[in-house]
């Protein structure tokens, strides 16, 4: 099953808005990734986090890796409509199985 | 390189039918797997190989065989199709599962069973 837990599964956000999406475990996790799938797409590799408490950038989307490395989160600045799609979050902790992953919509 | 090449995209088979879905990368990948993706579920692993000869289940492998006899393909077999496979399938590849290598995935194929 899903180990990884994603929240929120939907997220409505208008168009300038910040908004964030969570990824949680209830064991400690060696890394994590971070896929972003377009409607009608394949998901594409966004990032890896490997240390605790990491932090990277991408313009206007921070990755986050919790201390305890059992949390992540995606932040992203002023959405814009490029930003549609889901965000998938994986650790190789779970044979490469995806979580359900975050819808994102944006209201323009 | 073409990366990871799915084919067909698109197919309806009748239940009870059979068919293989293919996958080529051409990046020398040690590993490949193959994922479906249904609505509200995510992408849930249904059988993965990290290298020629070893083949392994994942989380949904009822239904579906897999083998693995060459680096650069990963064919995916529906032996008695149900209409519970209709989904999106996905191959992807990485170079190496264990050092949590980056995923590439080919186009995805939607499959109808009736």
């Amino acid at each position: 099953g899903q180990q990884v837990m994603q929240i929120p599964q939907y997220q409505h956000v208008q168009e300038g808005e910040d908004f964030t999406t969570y990824c949680n475990s209830s064991t400690t996790l060696s890394n994590i990734q971070w896929y972003k799938q377009r409607p009608g797409g394949h998901p594409v590799f966004l990032i890896q986090l490997v240390k605790s408490g990491e932090v990277k950038k991408q313009k206007r989307l921070t990755f986050q890796f919790g201390e305890a490395k059992k949390n992540s989160s995606l932040h992203i600045t002023a959405t814009q409509t490029t930003d549609v799609g889901t965000y998938f979050c994986l650790s190789n902790d779970y044979k490469l199985s995806f979580g359900a992953g975050t819808t994102v919509t944006v209201r323009a | 390189n073409a990366g990871v090449t799915q084919t067909p995209k698109f197919q309806v088979l009748k239940t009870g039918q059979s068919m293989t879905l293919q996958c080529a990368q051409d990046m020398n990948h040690e590993y490949m797997s193959w994922y479906r993706q249904d609505p509200g579920m995510g992408l849930r692993l249904i059988h993965y190989s990290v290298g020629a000869g070893i083949t392994d289940q994942g989380e949904v492998p009822n239904g579906y065989n897999v083998s693995r006899s060459t680096t650069e393909d990963f064919p995916l077999r529906l032996l008695s199709a149900a209409p519970s496979q209709t989904s999106v399938y996905f191959c992807a590849s990485s170079y190496s599962m264990a050092d949590s290598a980056e995923l590439f995935f080919g186009s995805g194929t939607q499959l109808s069973v009736l």
